[in-house]
């Protein structure tokens, strides 16, 4: 099976502009999370899909959101960016079924906010 | 909040030596992963434990979870300069989605030739 794929691979925005990052999450997997990977902060939880409703949401702001299609792709995206925004995003995904526990990441995004 | 404190956070040893990297917590985790991550990439899955107790061993590597499912250890045997990278704990806390992960900060390994 394909992995996880995320798109685009890197991006740079300014600072006020909105992104959208896409993820592809591995075939027959239902759920995908989001991460923020920082120097400082470390690894991040923003938000899980599953069957496209949001299951949980971590302590992000408002201006950070995300969706899920039916055929399970998922997007996120970020609007009025700062300078801090600037990190490695990550999508995840796993099966509902045996292995639930486990979720397979993608390659990411690094996106750099001037 | 549930946190996962890692240690050591920077390991720097010479080809052939041993090392263990520590997760702990205060909180009981359902199932706990380990990840090695290169730099600009994801996280990629070394392992998966979630009885307590249970060890695990893949080649060289070698992880336990604690019997009360709030700690966990990675042991390298005979380290390789391939093995050089970031090595990431993460866990499920009890009660939480399998979806919402729970990072420790980190070990960055350098592995000398």
């Amino acid at each position: 099976k394909a992995g996880v794929t995320q798109t685009p691979r890197y991006l740079i925005k300014t600072r006020g502009q909105q992104v959208t990052l896409s993820c592809s999450p591995i075939s027959g997997h239902r759920s995908v999370s989001w991460y923020q990977q920082t120097p400082g902060q470390g690894l991040q939880f923003l938000f899980e899909y599953f069957s496209e409703t949001q299951r949980n949401k971590g302590n992000f702001p408002g201006r950070f959101s995300g969706r899920q299609f039916s055929n399970s792709r998922s997007e996120m995206n970020v609007s009025t960016l700062e300078l801090g925004d600037s990190a490695l995003y990550l999508c995840a995904s796993r099966d509902s079924g045996g292995g639930k526990e486990t979720q397979y990441f993608g390659p990411g995004t690094r996106l750099l906010v001037l | 909040t549930q946190l996962l404190e890692q240690s050591p956070q920077f390991l720097s040893i010479q080809e052939g030596e041993n090392l263990t990297v520590y997760c702990n917590s205060s909180s009981v985790f359902s199932s706990l992963q380990w990840y090695r991550q290169e730099p600009g990439e994801g996280p990629v899955l070394l392992v998966t434990v979630v009885t307590g107790g249970e060890v695990k061993k893949l080649k060289r590597l070698t992880f336990q979870f604690g019997d009360a499912r709030k700690d966990s250890s990675l042991h390298i045997t005979a380290a390789q300069p391939g093995d050089t990278g970031l090595y990431l704990c993460a866990g499920h806390a009890g009660g939480t989605s399998y979806g919402k992960l729970t990072f420790g900060q980190g070990t960055i390994l350098t592995v000398h030739p």
